[in-house]
C-alpha cells in the first residue's frame, strides 16, 4: 500500500526567507509525486511533479522540489517566501508501475508567511 | 485549454434532502474523472473515480453515489442527506497516470 506523510501540520516563516514544506513516502513501485496549494474555498492547484529524470524539479511560483530516494522524500522548497505564498499544501504520490492505483494525498500542511 | 467546471458553489440542505452534485471537463475526451471529500480543511478522501462512461469506482461505502452519463460530466448525488455528509466536495480529472486537475470545489452544509 501506498502512503504520504506530512510530518508538520503548520509552517511558519518570515517573508524573504526560504521555505521548506516536508513529505515523505511509501509505495511499492516507482512513485509518482505531487504537490498541490490550496488557498481558503477553492481548489487545489498543481504546483509540480516528478515522474522520472532530473531529482530537482521546478514548477509554478517559484517553487521546485527535490526528490531524494534514498530518503523517500519529496520536500517543496521555495528560496524567498511571500506572504501570498500562505495556504495549505497537499504532497501526493501515486504508484508508477501501477495502472489501477489512484493517487494518495498527505494530511496537508499549513504554511503562514509572516510580514 | 482544458477547465472543470462544479456547481453549485455552495449548498445548505435539510438533513433527509436529495442531493446532486455536477462536474463537467471542457478541452479533453475520455478522462479520468474523480470525487474527493475534504473535511475541516485538510485531507481528501476519494469517494468514487471514473475511467470511463458508466464506469463508476467506489473507494468508501457511504451514504453517495455517483453517475457519469457523459464523457466529461460526473455526477455525485444522494437519495437522503446525513449531518456526516458536509464538506468540501471536489472533483477532478487527469490522464492515464498523470496529474490531477481539480475543480473550484462545492462546500456542503447539511442542517
Amino acid at each position: 500500500a501506498q502512503s504520504v506523510a506530512q510530518p508538520e501540520d503548520q509552517v511558519n516563516v518570515a517573508e524573504g526567507n526560504p521555505l521548506t514544506v516536508k513529505c515523505t513516502y511509501s509505495v511499492s513501485g516507482n512513485p509518482y509525486l505531487f504537490w498541490y496549494v490550496q488557498y481558503p474555498n477553492r481548489g487545489l492547484q498543481f504546483l509540480l511533479k516528478y515522474i522520472t529524470g532530473d531529482n530537482l524539479v521546478k514548477g509554478s511560483y517559484g517553487f521546485e522540489a527535490e526528490f531524494n530516494k534514498s530518503q523517500t522524500s519529496f520536500h517543496l522548497k521555495k528560496p524567498s517566501a511571500l506572504v501570498s505564498d500562505s495556504a495549505l499544501y497537499f504532497c501526493a504520490v501515486r504508484d508508477g508501475g501501477n495502472y489501477g492505483q489512484n493517487f494518495v494525498f498527505g494530511p496537508g500542511t499549513r504554511l503562514s508567511v509572516l510580514p | 485549454s482544458q477547465t472543470i467546471h462544479q456547481w453549485p458553489a455552495t449548498l445548505v440542505q435539510p438533513v433527509g434532502s436529495p442531493l446532486s452534485l455536477e462536474c463537467t471537463v471542457e478541452g479533453t475526451s475520455n478522462p479520468n474523472l474523480y470525487w474527493y471529500r475534504q473535511a475541516a480543511g485538510r485531507g481528501l478522501q476519494l469517494l468514487f473515480y471514473s475511467v470511463g462512461i458508466g464506469q463508476i469506482s467506489s473507494e468508501v461505502p457511504q451514504n453517495l453515489s455517483a453517475s457519469r452519463p457523459q464523457d466529461r460530466q460526473f455526477i455525485l448525488s444522494s437519495k437522503k442527506l446525513l449531518l456526516s455528509d458536509s464538506g468540501f466536495y471536489l472533483c477532478a480529472w487527469g490522464q492515464t497516470q498523470e496529474t490531477q486537475y481539480f475543480g473550484p470545489g462545492t462546500r456542503l452544509l447539511v442542517l
